[in-house]
């Protein structure tokens, strides 16, 4: 069936480093793409998105690539901080908008 | 900033019983969501919702779950007969639109025993 994964279940990286959070989806027919945040006990977090018309998309601190070919959605985060420290979730939105699709996530923990 | 905002944050039932989870959508939206999470998975879309009418549900939203929107402002999801396995966080989103961000609520911790 179609699915929206991700590769890494945990990631760890020291404070100030970048941070890459990847996403693989397999329905070549997705078109609008979404980041969240997950924080204990708290609903996800909007952080960017990208349609498919797109290729990069850049916000404060965070970039989102999309690599249609390979269908790849890659999440970057510049100089991480303890407040990044979440779980991530890439979603796929369906062409009506109707329905969101997630990933299992990735959970990001930054070293002081 | 406006928020979704939902009650209660944690309901504890026993097996068979009815709960309804309750959700106050942002003042303008129009589209709205429930999705669950069981401990430590993913999230999972249960059912959108628009001009009082399901638009989508998926597999895990049987006969036994039913959304409404009684009063014009709450927006809630009901079950029926709860199960042991309907242990979850159930979230409520909304949106202006479909296709646009849907915001999520703080979600409700339903445990079952």
């Amino acid at each position: 069936g179609e699915s929206v994964g991700l590769h890494l279940p945990t990631l760890s990286v020291q404070e100030g480093d970048n941070s890459i959070i990847n996403c693989a989806y397999s329905n070549s027919a997705s078109d609008y793409f979404i980041w969240y945040k997950q924080e204990s006990g708290k609903g996800p977090q909007f952080i960017i998105d990208i349609r498919s018309n797109m290729d990069k998309r850049q916000g404060q601190r965070v970039t989102v690539l999309l690599n249609k070919t390979v269908k790849h959605l890659s999440l970057q985060i510049a100089a991480t901080q303890p407040g990044d420290s979440a779980v991530y979730f890439c979603a796929e939105n369906n062409n009506a908008g109707n329905m969101l699709t997630f990933g299992g996530g990735t959970r990001l923990m930054v070293k002081p | 900033e406006p928020e979704v905002t939902q009650t209660p944050s944690h309901q504890v039932t026993q097996m068979g019983q009815e709960v309804i989870l309750r959700c106050v959508p942002i003042s303008n939206h129009l589209y709205f969501y429930w999705y669950r999470q069981i401990l430590g998975q993913k999230v999972e879309f249960l059912v959108s919702f628009y001009n009082n009418e399901i638009s989508e549900k998926s597999e895990i939203f049987d006969d036994q779950f039913s959304v409404e929107r009684p009063d014009g402002s709450n927006f809630t999801l009901k079950i029926r007969s709860t199960k042991l396995e309907d242990s979850a966080m159930y979230f409520c989103a909304t949106a202006l639109a479909p296709g646009n961000e849907q915001f999520f609520g703080p979600g409700t911790r339903l445990t079952v025993l």
